[in-house]
């Protein structure tokens, strides 16, 4: 998983709670992302990084606000939980120097 | 408005058999086109990739065929093996902005 960890790798929460999910990366890599997956869509780009304190949206961010305090972390919160957000959430990296992503083992979300 | 379309959605294949998974882009401005294999509970991982420069690129029994002016791209998977019974994803980027579209996936079972 090229030395990317997600936390919690379950959740279960209710509507309107809060939620942050976390990537944690060792190898220093600029570019970070997260990703959303679900049935029928494929992962879709919710928002990501390309540096500490940088950060922009993807297709799909709203509901979603992420942040960038470390090199090594990058953060998705989910202010207010709906059962629209419901999914298998993934992190990625990549390298500075290539397109190529390597996803994280992603984390399993469930919103009642 | 989905940017690349995979087809078919679920694939079955007997084993010895050639997998042909397909994709099509609209954004003549990709230029970068990975596939990702994803087991159940794993996070997706690079498969191959390729750049609009060549036709063709092969790896073991993993081959992407690339028509330009087609806009489209395919994975084949000679002499599929039960192993091989996966998700498979294909994605295109640019390289400016390092982002990847996804199309919607092909879970693909390959029967002993």
């Amino acid at each position: 998983d090229a030395g990317i960890t997600q936390s919690p790798r379950h959740k279960v929460t209710e509507t309107g709670t809060p939620v942050t999910l976390r990537c944690h990366q060792t190898e220093n890599h600029r570019y970070m992302y997260w990703y959303r997956q679900d049935p029928g869509h494929g992962l879709r780009l919710i928002h990501y990084s390309y540096g500490v304190k940088d950060t922009d949206k993807g297709e799909v961010s709203d509901g979603y606000s992420v942040s960038r305090s470390k090199t090594e972390d990058f953060l998705l919160t989910l202010e207010s939980a709906t059962s629209s957000q419901t999914s298998v959430y993934f992190c990625a990296i990549s390298l500075w120097d290539s397109q190529t992503q390597y996803f994280g083992p992603g984390t399993r979300l469930l919103v009642l | 408005q989905q940017q690349v379309k995979q087809s078919p959605q679920s694939l079955i294949v007997q084993k010895g058999g050639i997998s042909i998974i397909n994709c099509a882009y609209e954004n003549t401005a990709f230029d970068y086109f990975p596939w990702y294999q994803q087991f159940p509970g794993k996070g997706p991982a690079l498969l191959i990739a390729i750049r609009p420069d060549v036709s063709e690129k092969k790896e073991g029994r993993f081959t992407i065929s690339f028509n330009k002016s087609a806009k489209q791209f395919s994975l084949h998977i000679m002499d599929s093996q039960p192993g091989d019974s996966a998700t498979y994803f294909c994605a295109a980027s640019i390289a400016s902005a390092r982002q990847l579209t996804f199309g919607s996936g092909t879970q693909l079972t390959v029967l002993p």
